[in-house]
């Protein structure tokens, strides 16, 4: 049974950097995408960007300038770095697997973290 | 860029049908995922490929995805589905959520 798991700073300050990364066991990181998501307090679910095993990216594009996804699969790791945060980057940060073949969508997500931007 | 537009709440009666409407522009052109979301609980993948169900997913729970319009269908209703729905699609790589619906059974 795949697991992913999250990781790192619960508090991250304005203007700084914040730092996850997830773990995935029970199964390689190769041959599929993974993708970091978002859920601010109370709100709905947004795409923060893919990585795939073999490094190549994509972005949201109202995220793009900030964001930076890496893939150690030595480790079966992978890792979200979104500079210049602000209070509106507060949110419970999931990391999730997507099929991407036709469709098959988002199979298996960490059991998130959350990560509250103060001073 | 592109958006899927979901109300932000339905109610049904336990043991009646509950339907959750996704809209966008040429949905019915590509395929659309469905999550379950229980309050403290991660999303869980009820559909994809419009209407496919993962091993697991019970099956009062059906899809379809035609025109501009994807519809999560809840069978017999049970208190158990109360829960936030939403829909997922992409636009040409990257990934889009709907708003999310709150399903309430009373």
């Amino acid at each position: 049974q795949v697991q992913l798991q999250e990781s790192g700073p619960g508090l991250v300050k304005p203007s700084e950097t914040l730092s996850l990364t997830c773990t995935v066991s029970g199964g390689s990181i190769s041959s599929y995408y993974w993708s970091w998501i978002r859920q601010p307090p109370g709100k709905g679910l947004e795409w923060i960007g893919y990585i795939y095993y073999t490094g190549s990216t994509n972005y949201n594009p109202s995220l793009k300038s900030r964001v930076t996804i890496l893939v150690d699969t030595s480790k079966n790791q992978f890792s979200l770095k979104l500079s210049s945060v602000t209070a509106a980057d507060t949110a419970v940060y999931y990391c999730a697997r997507e099929v991407r073949i036709a469709g098959k969508g988002f199979d298996y997500w960490g059991q998130g973290t959350l990560v509250t931007v103060s001073s | 860029s592109y958006e899927l537009t979901q109300p932000p709440s339905v109610s049904v009666s336990p043991g009646q049908t509950a339907s959750i409407p996704c809209s966008g522009d040429k949905l019915g052109n590509q395929y659309t995922c469905w999550y379950q979301q229980k309050p403290g609980q991660s999303p869980v993948l009820v559909i994809y490929q419009d209407s496919k169900r993962p091993s697991g997913i019970p099956e009062r729970f059906s899809g379809s995805n035609s025109g501009n319009i994807a519809t999560l269908t809840i069978s017999g209703t049970q208190a158990m589905d109360e829960a936030d729905y939403y829909c997922q699609a992409w636009d040409s790589s990257t990934v889009v959520f709907g708003g999310g619906t709150k399903l309430t059974v009373l």
